[in-house]
């Protein structure tokens, strides 16, 4: 089943503690990326790939970081956490820029 | 700048009864336009989406939206509204630089018998 994945569904954690919300896609999509959403503010991009090794900013990536070493897989870093972090994040992922894209199932962080 | 606007953050209606969810951006361009849903708990779905062509466009599970260039608009219905519709809806461009998406802030619909 072609899908994306995130792990963890669900995590809470302390302020400063580093974490990774791991994802991954087997669709053999080229471009993936993260959001944050929020109430009332939509889904915001934090980062994205056109493909290995090729990241770049999106609208919101302070205090996130990401790597691209396989084209399947797309971690999101969190070095030191803190409470403005606090969202529910998703990871998505397409053949290439105008086309659907995918989503995972999210992964919502409390960070205390 | 590129944005997009949701008119109502929620909507109500009775089962049976006509969705229409609004959707306004902002371009000088036509851009890629997206409506997708969010039901609790799960990630987002594509329900339809316009590049060029036909204006007005058909997706999944009865929606259809149309694409109206002199009203920037881009608005989501659909004739007969279910019980099983009851979700979070977000409209969507494509930025200049096809980087990302742009959303709009969402319109939680509910659907009453």
């Amino acid at each position: 089943e072609a899908q994306v994945t995130q792990n963890p569904r669900y995590l809470i954690t302390v302020t400063g503690k580093k974490l990774t919300v791991t994802c991954s896609q087997n669709m053999n999509h080229e471009y993936m990326s993260w959001y944050r959403q929020d109430p009332g503010l939509g889904l915001r991009q934090i980062y994205y790939s056109m493909n290995v090794e090729v990241t770049d900013k999106g609208d919101v990536p302070e205090g996130y970081k990401v790597s691209r070493k396989e084209k399947r897989n797309f971690p999101l870093i969190l070095e030191s956490p803190s409470p403005n972090q606090t969202s529910l994040y998703f990871c998505a992922s397409s053949l290439g820029f105008d086309n659907e894209q995918f989503f995972g199932p999210g992964t919502r962080l409390t960070v205390l | 700048a590129q944005s997009v606007t949701q008119l109502g953050s929620h909507v109500s209606v009775s089962e049976g009864a006509l969705v229409l969810l609004r959707c306004n951006y902002s371009s000088s361009v036509p851009p890629y336009l997206f409506w997708y849903v969010q039901y609790p708990n799960q990630g987002l779905q594509l329900l339809l989406k316009y590049t060029t062509g036909a204006t007005l466009v058909k997706g999944i599970n009865g929606f259809e939206a149309e694409f109206k260039k002199s009203e920037t608009s881009f608005h989501l219905t659909k004739p007969s509204a279910h019980m099983s519709d009851a979700a979070e809806y977000f409209c969507a461009r494509l930025s200049g630089g096809y980087n990302k998406l742009i959303f709009g802030a969402g319109t939680r619909l509910a659907v009453h018998p």
